[in-house]
């Protein structure tokens, strides 16, 4: 089973700020089974990029995603007010088909 | 526009089977698969299992002895079945699409791109 593990465990800026989220896998892992997820309190998940840098329909290009192997990054260029969210990546694969990373808390400093 | 409706019981007891059904609307159960994923109170994700229109599975592990997934393609409903329920498995139950592409002999992974809202599901005695 590929572990995925997402630091830093919280992260905090201010709006206007850039944000960089790591994930790194367990083992090497092809980027196009890469995935992340927004999820604000109370809602549901929202994709943001698969393929580890194409944007979901709809996601502003102060997302963008990048990586390869084992290290990957979702960048916010600029922090909105709206971008303060709990953040997944994924990975697709093998037994179990699909995992998690535990997620990083982006909050407001 | 795809949308998910899900629904099910929300508050069981320890021992009993949680059954919730997730709905398509906007579009069909074809060509996609359909998951399940959950989230226990103040944790992360966890991928349960996924179901196509063929009614071919796949489950997690960690789960699969517990499992029953299955799909009414009349209605463009699936439906996850999750026996013998404790404590451990109350959380917030998300249904979504997932979307594999074959593209030259491969399959490209889109993202899970539409979610229910969640169900909450309660084990208490």
């Amino acid at each position: 089973e590929i572990v995925l593990t997402q630091s830093p465990g919280t992260l905090s800026l201010s709006p206007g700020e850039r944000a960089t989220l790591s994930c790194k896998t367990s083992q090497s892992v092809s980027s196009r089974y890469l995935a992340w997820y927004q999820q604000r309190p109370g809602q549901a998940p929202r994709l943001l990029i698969y393929d580890s840098s194409n944007r979901a329909t709809g996601i502003p290009d102060r997302f963008s995603g990048s990586g390869s192997g084992t290290d990957f990054t979702l960048t916010i260029s600029r922090l909105e007010a709206e971008d303060f969210a709990v953040y997944y990546c994924q990975h697709y694969g093998d037994s179990p088909e699909y995992t998690f990373g535990q997620g990083t808390k982006l909050e407001i400093k | 526009q795809v949308q998910l409706q899900q629904w099910g019981a929300g508050l069981l007891k320890p021992s009993e089977t949680l059954s919730l059904t997730c709905s398509v609307s906007g579009g069909s159960l074809s060509n996609h698969y359909w998951s399940w994923i959950r989230q226990p109170p103040g944790k992360g994700l966890e991928w349960i299992g996924d179901i196509n229109h063929s009614g071919s599975t796949s489950s997690n592990p960690s789960l699969k002895s517990r499992v029953t997934l299955s799909v009414d393609t009349s209605k463009d409903q699936f439906s996850l079945k999750l026996d013998s329920v404790t404590a451990a498995d109350t959380a917030v139950y998300y249904c979504a699409r997932s979307v594999l592409i074959p593209a030259g002999g491969i399959i490209v992974f889109l993202g899970m791109d539409v979610w229910g809202r969640g169900t909450t599901v309660t084990v208490s005695s």
